[in-house]
C-alpha cells in the first residue's frame, strides 16, 4: 500500500536554529499538505501546495515557514528560526484531486525545540 | 468556514461494550467530505473512513460503523464490542474536496479490561 514517508521521525533543535522537515508524498498525488499538532491538542492545518505553489495557508504559517518541492518526489517544510512554541508533531499529507480513500498522512516528525 | 465539534473529550468503557463517538460538522458548503482518523499512542494518524455529503447511507466495516445525518450535521462513529486495542484518540475532520482538512479536538477513548 502506498505510503507518505517523513524523515526524521524525531528532531531536537536549539531555539533559533533552522530545521527542514522532509516528506515523500505518494507518487501520483497532486495535493500536498503540512499539519501541526501541539502535544495533547488537535491537528491544525499549516499549508497546502498544488501545482508547485502554495494554494492555501493558515495564520500559523508566517514568514518563518516555507515549503518547497525541490524535485519530483520530496516536499519539505522549513522553519527558519525555531521558537520553543514550534515544538509539535508535524504531519505531511497528500491527496489526489478526486480522492477516494482520504488524505494519506505520514507518520509524523516530532520536533522538539530546546 | 467549517467547524468540527467533538463534544466528548474523553470516554472510558469496559472491554466488549459498544461506544459511540459524536461529531458535528458545520459548514455552508453543500458538497463536502467527512473523515474519521484514529491516533494511537504511537502518534500516527490512521485513516478510518471518508464520506461524501450527498451519501447518507450508514456504513459498517467489521466492528466499526458510521452514521451520517446531513439534517443534523452529525457524523457519528460506533465501535461495537470494544477492545483494548481500540484505545486511542479519535479525530473527526471535514473538507471541501482537494482542500485542507479541518479537525475536531478529538475524543480520547480508553478501553479497559
Amino acid at each position: 500500500e502506498p505510503e507518505v514517508t517523513q524523515t526524521p521521525s524525531h528532531q531536537v533543535t536549539q531555539m533559533g536554529q533552522e530545521v527542514i522537515l522532509r516528506c515523500v508524498p505518494i507518487s501520483n498525488h497532486l495535493y500536498f499538505y503540512w499539519y501541526r499538532q501541539i502535544l495533547g491538542q488537535k491537528v491544525e492545518f499549516l499549508v497546502s501546495f498544488y501545482n508547485n505553489e502554495i494554494s492555501e495557508k493558515s495564520e500559523i504559517f508566517d514568514d518563518q515557514f516555507s515549503v518547497e518541492r525541490p524535485d519530483g518526489s520530496n516536499f519539505t517544510l522549513k522553519i527558519r528560526s525555531t521558537k520553543l512554541e514550534d515544538s509539535a508533531m508535524y504531519f505531511c499529507a497528500s491527496s489526489e484531486v478526486e480522492d477516494r480513500d482520504g488524505y494519506t498522512f505520514g507518520s509524523g516528525t516530532r520536533l522538539t525545540v530546546v | 468556514a467549517q467547524k468540527v465539534t467533538q463534544a466528548q473529550t474523553e470516554i472510558s468503557v469496559v472491554e466488549k461494550e459498544d461506544v459511540t463517538l459524536d461529531c458535528v460538522y458545520e459548514t455552508r458548503d453543500t458538497t463536502y467530505y467527512l473523515f474519521w482518523y484514529k491516533q494511537p499512542p504511537s502518534g500516527e494518524l490512521v485513516f478510518l473512513i471518508r464520506r461524501n455529503s450527498f451519501d447518507e447511507q450508514n456504513e459498517i466495516s467489521g466492528r466499526y460503523s458510521w452514521n451520517f445525518q446531513k439534517s443534523t450535521s452529525s457524523f457519528n462513529f460506533t465501535i461495537t464490542a470494544s477492545q483494548v486495542v481500540d484505545s486511542a484518540v479519535y479525530f473527526c475532520a471535514g473538507a471541501r474536496g482537494g482542500n485542507k482538512l479541518t479537525f475536531g479536538t478529538g475524543t480520547q477513548l480508553k478501553v479497559e479490561l
